[in-house]
């Protein structure tokens, strides 16, 4: 059962353009939302997050914006550069017994920026 | 700070021989963890431990064994290995702290079994 359901699988934008890719998800105890990035051979790292408390959050060219009534979150990156091209990974976080978190991922979204 | 570090970073083993995969950090996180990276599939959690001598399974433990007997090293064992083994692995270690969980990730090691 996939608890964060992540689109698209694959994403091909032109250099300049805007690269969106959304993230839903059902349990409404999270609390924490991270999006990670990971280029090729690499592991992912953490690029940007928000919670729940907080619709958008922006940095530099990425932005998360968070609707918390639909359940979902969404990664913007304006002025798409070749350089952003990775995968890119959402995530949910909750506390579980014991105090300790877990990260729930999303299965990626490859994005390719054409220069 | 070397972060996490993980090896080796490429693995070739038949079937049925053994291998432990070394992770280490050096930033005195409590909670670490293992997962594999297939394609299509995310990251799937193996192992996890929340402190040295604590350890605890993922979604995909079976095939692996793990222990935690200081809070630098999580090493990840595979105990018979087999072609659906063959995969990316990642080790990660998680910042402390209620309100934000992020992980640093080692390279991974790409393993596989033939």
């Amino acid at each position: 059962q996939q608890q964060v359901k992540q689109s698209p699988q694959s994403l091909i934008v032109q250099k300049g353009g805007i690269s969106i890719i959304n993230c839903a998800y059902e349990n409404t105890a999270f609390d924490y939302f991270p999006w990670y990035q990971q280029f090729p051979g690499k592991g992912p790292a953490l690029l940007i997050a928000i919670r729940p408390d907080v619709s958008e959050k922006k940095e530099g060219r990425f932005t998360i914006s968070f609707n918390k009534s639909a359940k979902q979150f969404s990664l913007h990156i304006m002025d798409s550069q070749p350089g952003d091209s990775a995968t890119y990974f959402c995530a949910a976080s909750i506390i579980r017994a014991g105090n300790n978190r877990k990260l729930i991922w999303g299965l990626g979204t490859s994005l390719a920026v054409n220069p | 700070n070397a972060g996490v570090t993980q090896t080796p970073k490429f693995q070739v083993l038949k079937t049925g021989q053994s291998m432990t995969l070394q992770c280490a950090q050096d930033m005195n996180h409590e909670y670490m963890s293992w997962y594999r990276q297939d394609p299509g599939m995310g990251l799937r959690l193996i192992h996890y431990s929340v402190g040295a001598g604590i350890t605890d399974q993922g979604e995909v433990p079976n095939g692996y064994n793990v222990s935690r007997s200081t809070t630098e090293d999580f090493p990840l064992r595979l105990l018979s290995a087999a072609p659906s083994q063959t995969s990316v692995y990642f080790c990660a270690s998680f910042a402390p702290g209620w309100g934000s969980t992020e992980a640093f990730f080692g390279q991974g090691t790409r393993l596989t079994v033939v």
